[in-house]
């Protein structure tokens, strides 16, 4: 079975402070793993995955599967980053099953000015 | 030119009704889903339809009855609302394989609250 943990429901941190929300995931198999967000008044919308290994606004996450683990990390928060974070598994995609994303229970992350 | 689009935006009903929420992507995806996203924000997928064909089923009351007249559409029929089902539900659409597969394009939810 597939799951995701974020500890933290809330989040605070001041504008220029280094942010971290904490994912991590249980799965048997090889995971993939996604970070997802939804602004206020906006859509929930692919933020980065695993397998990209790119910055998105200035956010990065590393895959430890030793920890199982998917951190996303920020040196210096923006209060534009304020919005709620979801770390999201799937197994690997079947040919024709579409998407099996196993969504975290969310972190709200405030940045102060 | 939204590319996934839910209608209505917000549903006040009584307990008992039947409602329905329509859904329509123009991204020419194979696949869409439906998501609730509970009072908590805990977002848990329902269904999924792969070109009309039912894929994912998870453990949903046999009152919500999705229905995907062609790949472009996915709606959510509910009946005999109750309490419990009042959330936001959101509709999403991705390719159906691939490195694509898992990158959801959402909608916008539809605030379904039932008194």
């Amino acid at each position: 079975a597939q799951r995701v943990t974020q500890p933290e429901k809330l989040l605070s941190v001041f504008k220029g402070a280094p942010v971290e929300l904490k994912c991590n995931y249980s799965y048997s198999g090889s995971p993939e793993l996604f970070w997802y967000v939804q602004y206020s008044r906006q859509r929930l919308q692919l933020l980065l995955r695993h397998i990209s290994r790119e910055s998105i606004k200035g956010f990065t996450a590393d895959l430890n599967k030793g920890e199982t683990s998917f951190h996303l990390k920020k040196p210096f928060a923006q209060e534009e980053d304020s919005a709620m974070y979801y770390c999201a598994l799937s197994g690997l995609p079947l040919e024709t099953s579409g998407s099996r994303l196993t969504f975290g229970e969310g972190t709200q992350l405030t940045v102060n000015p | 030119d939204t590319a996934v689009s839910q209608t209505p935006k917000y549903l006040v009903t009584q307990m008992g009704n039947d409602k329905s929420i329509k859904c329509e992507q123009n991204l020419g995806h194979d696949t869409m889903y439906w998501y609730k996203q509970d009072s908590k924000k805990f977002l848990k997928i329902m269904f999924s339809y792969n070109n009309k064909e039912l894929i994912i089923n998870e453990t949903v009351p046999n009152r919500f009855s999705p229905k995907s007249p062609d790949k472009a559409h996915l709606n959510l029929h509910i009946n005999s609302l109750e309490l419990g089902d009042s959330a936001v539900y959101f509709c999403a659409s991705s390719l159906r394989s691939g490195a694509g597969a898992n990158v959801l394009t959402f909608g916008a939810g539809s605030r379904l609250t039932v008194l």
